[in-house]
């Protein structure tokens, strides 16, 4: 039972350099979501899916990109990184919230710095 | 727009004793779910508890059980017989059902567990 699986877990990036997060799950669930955690903040949501095919902005979108070829994979992109960038970065997924579901899995986190 | 509010950025609590953690939102809505998220050092998000806005009745997960005040829109945890694994940082969340619905999160609050 993997879950949500986020790689890498922590990683380093120089101003200007671009790397992408990955994110699988394998429950199945149509729905995923990045969000970014930064500290006395809580979380922000960046990118969601509802399906393969479908992606929508979050509402701290910019500096990033999202695709869902699969409904396994939801990997997010950040082009030429920032300072403003550094952060945990988190994976989520869920069935469709039409009912309210049972809240999100989360996989464990990346936490990324950019100097 | 959804908000969470969490006012409280910290908390310490004895061991073995109960603690309170408040948490109030805003929303127009009628029928919403809450949350509260767990997060240890670990950095995994763990579901703690959940809330449909339509039920009367304060969910309850062993140690773990809410105040819903629906017409005050204030949600809080409180934790009975405190143990030092409950040394985290807790999230409130709300999220209304519906298609391309979203968890909207609290900044959060840091409890410390006494020995």
């Amino acid at each position: 039972n993997a879950g949500v699986t986020q790689t890498p877990k922590f990683r380093i990036l120089k101003i200007g350099q671009s790397m992408t997060l990955q994110c699988t799950q394998d429950m199945n669930h149509n729905y995923m979501y990045w969000y970014r955690q930064d500290p006395g903040m809580g979380l922000k949501l960046i990118y969601y899916s509802v399906g393969a095919g479908i992606t929508d902005k979050g509402e701290v979108p910019n500096g990033y990109n999202v695709s869902r070829s699969t409904t396994e994979d939801f990997p997010l992109r950040l082009e030429l990184a920032a300072p403003s960038q550094t952060s945990v970065y988190f994976c989520a997924s869920s069935y469709s919230p039409e009912t309210g579901g049972n809240g999100y899995t989360f996989g464990s986190g990346t936490r990324l710095t950019v100097v | 727009a959804q908000t969470v509010t969490q006012s409280q950025p910290e908390m310490s609590v004895q061991e073995a004793e109960t603690v309170t953690l408040s948490c109030t939102y805003d929303t127009s809505e009628n029928n919403y779910y809450l949350f509260w998220y767990k997060q240890p050092p670990s950095r995994q998000m763990i579901l703690v508890i959940r809330q449909e806005a339509y039920k009367q009745q304060n969910a309850t997960e062993n140690r773990f059980s809410v105040n819903f005040q629906k017409a005050a829109k204030s949600f809080s945890l409180k934790i009975s017989d405190s143990q030092l694994g409950d040394t985290a940082m807790y999230f409130c969340a709300f999220m209304k059902p519906g298609a391309n619905s979203k968890l909207t999160f609290g900044k959060g609050i840091t409890l410390s567990v006494r020995p």
